[in-house]
């Protein structure tokens, strides 16, 4: 079975500071994704990666970095936390498209984060 | 533009009742998968079917049926002899070509005892 697990299932943080979000797989998949999840807008991506060191911005990168350094890991870091980044922050794995296999992602338990 | 809608915000039925939940799509692709997600309580999103845009052929697992329309870009979730244990958010995605993973809003499912 494909194990997707995120560091925190709930965390508390204060504006403005540093926070970093956990996510490791354990299925040797090259793909690893970061979405947010709030009521009425479903799940936006926020960064993904293809490989090690490799990364791309989705749909909201704004206020996000990642960091891939080893390929199970990917690490999702709010520079500066603001309220409106208060949210469901869910992390998922896939294999790659070159191998020719299934598409679907694994997700994580997700973390939810609340800045006050 | 890739686009999934999920019409029904929030749905409640009475167990044993059947119930679809819809999901419509739009892409210009031609190759596309389409897949369905449940939510539970818990929050981890647990993979239940995917489809690719070649294959029309609906899908029956046990309690759960797919309908996959191209003529009407819909890909619609039936249960059958609801339970319980069906209660969650379920979520329907597209994911066009090579790209990423567009989701719909999502519909929250609570079954009644």
């Amino acid at each position: 079975d494909v194990k997707v697990t995120q560091s925190s299932r709930y965390l508390v943080k204060r504006t403005g500071e540093k926070v970093f979000l956990e996510c490791v797989q354990d299925m040797d998949h090259e793909n690893m994704f970061w979405y947010r999840q709030d009521p009425g807008l479903g799940l936006r991506l926020i960064y993904f990666s293809y490989d090690v060191k490799m990364k791309e911005k989705g749909d909201i990168p704004e206020g996000y970095s990642v960091s891939r350094e080893k390929k199970e890991r990917f690490s999702l870091i709010l520079e500066s936390a603001s309220t409106n980044q208060t949210s469901m922050y869910l992390c998922a794995s896939s294999l790659s498209r070159r191998r020719r296999t299934q598409h679907e992602q694994y997700f994580g338990p997700g973390t939810r984060l609340t800045v006050t | 533009a890739q686009k999934v809608t999920q019409a029904q915000t929030e749905i409640s039925v009475v167990e044993k009742e059947d119930v679809t939940l819809d999901c419509v799509y739009e892409t210009r692709d031609t190759t596309y998968y389409l897949f369905w997600y449940k939510q539970p309580p818990s929050g981890e999103l647990v993979f239940l079917i995917r489809r690719n845009s070649f294959d029309e052929q609906n899908e029956i697992s046990g309690r759960y049926s797919w309908n996959f329309q191209k003529s009407t870009s819909s890909f619609n979730f039936t249960i059958t002899a609801s339970q319980v244990v069906d209660s969650a958010v379920y979520f329907c995605a597209l994911r066009p070509g090579a790209q990423k993973l567009v989701f719909g809003q999502g519909t929250r499912l609570t079954i009644n005892p």
